[in-house]
């Protein structure tokens, strides 16, 4: 069974760090490319980046709004993706989630974990 | 970027009825659009990828058609599992991949 699970979301004070996580399973996640997905309370989803599996590339590209600030990596050999968010602006609030990239389109997503950026 | 829109931001169905929602692209996406379905509380589910592929899990009474600006997702015979939010999605020009604002499906 496919599962992606996210952690480490929190409050945090903006201008603030924070490293998200999510563990996948059940698949050949070296061979996935993984993408991280946000939506403020009440609002639509966003795309936040995305990262290429090692053997196209590993190249990562991101939403202009977090370019910068905002570095996704993974890890091949413990099923981890990563999200490292620096200089955290209010409008960064939201609850983010990870998902497993099919063609473009997202088939496997968490259950997402909340940030929250507040003074 | 790729603006996409959805119409009606509301639809009121009464159970049984069908269901017809609207996605527009403001340049061509060919095929490169999905479909999510979110219900409170819940991550999105992919619903219908490459335009009119139904995802595994979902019933024949969801279809997806359409191509270049202009995509529609019909859902026949509303059942209350239903009821949910619905999110189109391009992939055909990115970064970005740009969602729309969705379409709340919501009880007459």
């Amino acid at each position: 069974e496919v599962q992606v699970v996210e952690s480490g979301g929190g409050l945090v004070k903006p201008g603030g760090s924070l490293r998200l996580s999510c563990a996948a399973s059940g698949f050949t996640f070296s061979d996935a490319w993984m993408s991280w997905v946000r939506q403020a309370a009440g609002k639509g989803l966003e795309w936040v980046g995305r990262i290429k599996s090692k053997t196209a590339g590993g190249t990562t590209d991101y939403t202009a709004p977090v370019k910068g600030r905002f570095i996704i990596s993974r890890d091949d050999s413990t099923n981890m993706l990563y999200l490292q968010m620096s200089s955290l602006k209010m409008e960064d609030t939201a609850v983010y989630y990870c998902a497993t990239e099919f063609h473009g389109s997202y088939n496997y997503w968490g259950q997402g974990t909340l940030v929250s950026v507040s003074s | 970027e790729i603006v996409m829109t959805q119409s009606p931001a509301t639809l009121s169905v009464s159970p049984g009825e069908r269901a017809t929602l609207s996605c527009r692209a403001s340049q061509s996406v060919g095929s490169n659009l999905a479909w999510y379905q979110q219900k409170p509380g819940q991550a999105p589910r992919l619903l219908i990828y490459g335009a009119s592929s139904r995802a595994t899990g979902f019933p024949a009474r969801f279809s997806g058609s359409g191509s270049g600006t202009e995509f529609t997702l019909t859902v026949s015979g509303l059942q209350s599992e239903d009821f949910a939010v619905y999110y189109c999605q391009q992939y055909n020009s990115w970064p970005p991949s740009t969602f729309g604002p969705g379409t709340r499906v919501d009880f007459k």
